[in-house]
């Protein structure tokens, strides 16, 4: 089955400046690559995907990369704001693509 | 409904019972899809449903675990003879996209804590 593998677990970054998030899977045949946002004592909302088709998307002040050959992608968070204050689930969903398998997550804490 | 919908949002239970948890999905999506997270760590798959049916329950720790979806509408997680390692958070998703292409929909988590 897929391996996702989610680092760093935490990230501290200052108010206004940037943050990535990297991901690596296992499976070859994942073609679709979500991200999720989870604030404290909340659901999971998708923030931002990719398909493996494209190697990059953005949507105002996140952006994904995906490295198909190398097998990761990555989050960027640009101008960090308090808000953005969460964990950050990158997920993949494997050759039969019934399920997605999450990384571990990253607890990002943005300071003021 | 507006969004996805868990029942009881919090459960406490003593080791060996029963518990249902229900999850309500988003009107008119098929797919439906049960995690769970402990805490720290990212939400782990135990079952998908397409329709009625399950189309993938490799993700069930046990034969403790069940799962019925019998009208393609509303779900039910079972959990027979709990135990203390059953504790999490039981998480249901929704999605209008077949195998996982397009976005869930989660509803808030069933918290499970058994003493």
């Amino acid at each position: 089955g897929e391996n996702v593998e989610q680092h760093p677990s935490t990230l501290s970054v200052q108010e206004g400046d940037s943050a990535v998030i990297k991901c690596t899977y296992s499976d070859s045949a994942s073609n679709y690559f979500p991200w999720y946002k989870q604030e404290l004592g909340k659901r999971p909302q998708l923030i931002i995907d990719i398909r493996s088709n494209v190697g990059e998307k953005k949507d105002q002040r996140i952006a994904v990369t995906l490295n198909k050959t190398a097998k990761h992608f990555s989050l960027h968070i640009t101008e960090t704001q308090p808000e953005d204050s969460a964990v950050y689930f990158c997920a993949a969903p494997g050759a039969a693509g019934n399920k997605l398998t999450f990384g571990g997550g990253t607890r990002v804490l943005v300071k003021p | 409904g507006a969004g996805v919908s868990q029942t009881p949002s919090n459960k406490v239970t003593e080791k060996g019972k029963y518990v249902e948890l229900r999850c309500d999905p988003i009107s008119g999506h098929t797919a439906l899809y049960w995690y769970r997270q402990s805490l720290g760590q990212g939400p782990e798959f135990l079952i998908y449903f397409q329709g009625t049916g399950a189309a993938d329950d490799s993700g069930l720790p046990n034969d403790r675990f069940f799962a019925v979806r019998p009208e393609g509408s509303v779900s039910t997680l079972k959990i027979q003879r709990t135990e203390r390692g059953d504790s999490a958070v039981y998480l249901c998703a929704s999605s209008l996209f077949q195998r996982n292409t397009g976005e869930l929909f989660f509803g808030e988590g069933s918290r499970l804590t058994v003493l």
